[in-house]
């Protein structure tokens, strides 16, 4: 069993809309928890980077929650546009080896006009 | 900066065949990594260099996959002989610091495919 999950598998939402999505982990203890956006074709990329004592970071239109005691994490995309559809990917880093990185199945955002 | 490159974008290739992956990270980054993700699931850790050392092999399949750094620049992935479940998209990634915080970003490449018929 992956010790990321992530829901839902995909989402549709109209321009102009906002979404969150969820993780839950169950990596422990863990270092960092990262939001990743990956486009078609391209790797992923970076959008937010909380540790264990911080409940919220901010990118931008994108705004990610951790909840350490819960092990759940959200990512909520504000006034979404069309750029915003790709692939969001959870990743949880652990303490010990933070590059054996676990990694979510993705959330699949598709934004349409 | 030019980010991390990797080559080729796609490759099909008979079950058998060999394949060699090219990853070339960030200029002056030291750690290298190599992930996958097959079948549409989530990625997976395969291996991490540092410089040419490898520093970490736990995540690679089997002994069909060799990984090789010679001069700590750029890496390949071979895949001798390669299998139907090896298909998938193999991601390169590389940081300067050996340890992954938020002052050490993984830069991600934008992965090879790999599909073996």
């Amino acid at each position: 069993k992956n010790q990321v999950e992530q829901s839902p598998q995909s989402l549709i939402i109209l321009e102009g809309k906002n979404c969150t999505l969820q993780c839950n982990y169950t990596v422990s203890p863990f270092s960092n928890l990262r939001w990743y956006k990956q486009d078609t074709g391209r790797g992923p990329v970076s959008l937010t980077i909380m540790t264990f004592s911080e409940n919220t970071k901010s990118n931008g239109r994108y705004t990610a929650t951790l909840d350490a005691d819960t092990k759940q994490s959200s990512l909520h995309i504000t006034a979404s546009q069309l750029s915003d559809s790709a692939s969001y990917i959870c990743v949880v880093s652990p303490f010990s080896n933070d590059y054996k990185l676990s990694f979510g199945a993705g959330t699949t955002v598709t934004v349409r006009a | 900066e030019a980010g991390v490159t990797q080559f080729p974008s796609h490759s099909v290739i008979e079950k058998g065949q060999t394949v060699t992956l090219r990853c070339d990270p960030i200029s002056g980054h030291d750690n290298l990594y190599w992930y996958r993700r097959v079948m549409g699931k989530e990625i997976k850790f395969l291996l991490h260099f540092v410089k040419e050392s490898k520093q970490d092999e736990s995540g690679m399949p089997n002994n069909r996959f060799l990984a090789e750094r010679t001069g700590g620049t750029y890496s390949t992935l071979k895949v001798q002989p390669a299998e139907l479940e090896d298909s998938g998209v193999y991601f390169c990634a590389s940081t300067m610091g050996q340890t992954y915080s938020g002052a050490n970003v993984l830069t991600f490449g934008a992965g090879s495919r790999l599909t073996v018929l």
